[in-house]
């Protein structure tokens, strides 16, 4: 079975610039989260979808951060006019079902900003 | 929202010991509490969880207890090996909302 597939692997920005990171959630998980982790911390939720719609995306920074899940598949995140505070690991994660079901996570995007 | 406190942030044992994380959270509702394991430039990989139907679960050499009173859990690594050295994270999921809440993690480090 095919995991969380997360792309790219690595972004480097300068302060302003946009970014886009992409997930491929495990076929069938129904639930996809996105949190940020930075350094030598633990993972800190943005936004997470039931299938195409937002359940909880109070912790997304919005003036500069967005998050879709069109067709309750794939999700995309997006960063706008990025800031050196954004660096950190973009972690894409899925389960399957309601609350307390495991998760599942990516490899990340480790996203650096200058 | 639910906080969850882990330590120690760093722990140092010697090959074939046991290794000891604790955490504790706040909020009552939360009934899950997974264990994730993270080696550099991986992705954190689920190593036990538990639910709070249960105070005590054991594989593979991994042993969570849960106190829901106090509301504390912890895991216990036996028999420690180089391999296990990795960034540890415990983390509480809300049962309202299917939140899950992070420890700011454990670097354990097994000294042969």
């Amino acid at each position: 079975e095919a995991g969380v597939t997360q792309s790219p692997r690595y972004a480097v920005l300068q302060e302003g610039q946009a970014v886009s990171f992409w997930c491929d959630p495990i076929s069938g998980h129904d639930t996809l989260y996105w949190y940020q982790q930075p350094r030598d911390q633990g993972p800190q939720l943005l936004v997470y979808f039931r299938d195409e719609a937002v359940i909880d995306n109070s912790q997304l920074p919005s003036d500069r951060f967005s998050a879709v899940r069109p067709k309750g598949t794939n999700s995309t995140l997006k960063i706008q006019s990025a800031k050196q505070g954004d660096t950190a690991t973009y972690l894409c994660a899925s389960s399957f079902g309601t609350a307390n079901e495991r998760l599942f996570f990516g490899h990340g995007t480790k996203l650096s900003v200058l | 929202g639910e906080q969850v406190e882990q330590l120690p942030s760093i722990l140092r044992v010697q090959e074939g010991s046991s290794a000891s994380i604790n955490c504790t959270y706040e909020n009552s509702a939360s009934n899950y509490f997974p264990w994730y394991k993270q080696e550099p430039g991986e992705n954190p990989k689920l190593i036990i969880d538990i639910r709070s139907n249960m105070e005590r679960k054991q594989t593979q050499g991994l042993i969570v207890l849960l106190d829901k009173k106090a509301k504390r859990f912890s895991l216990h690594i036996t028999d420690t090996q180089p391999g296990d050295s990795a960034m540890y994270f415990c983390a509480a999921s809300d049962t309202n909302t299917g939140k899950l809440t992070f420890g700011d993690g454990t670097v354990l480090t097994v000294k042969p």
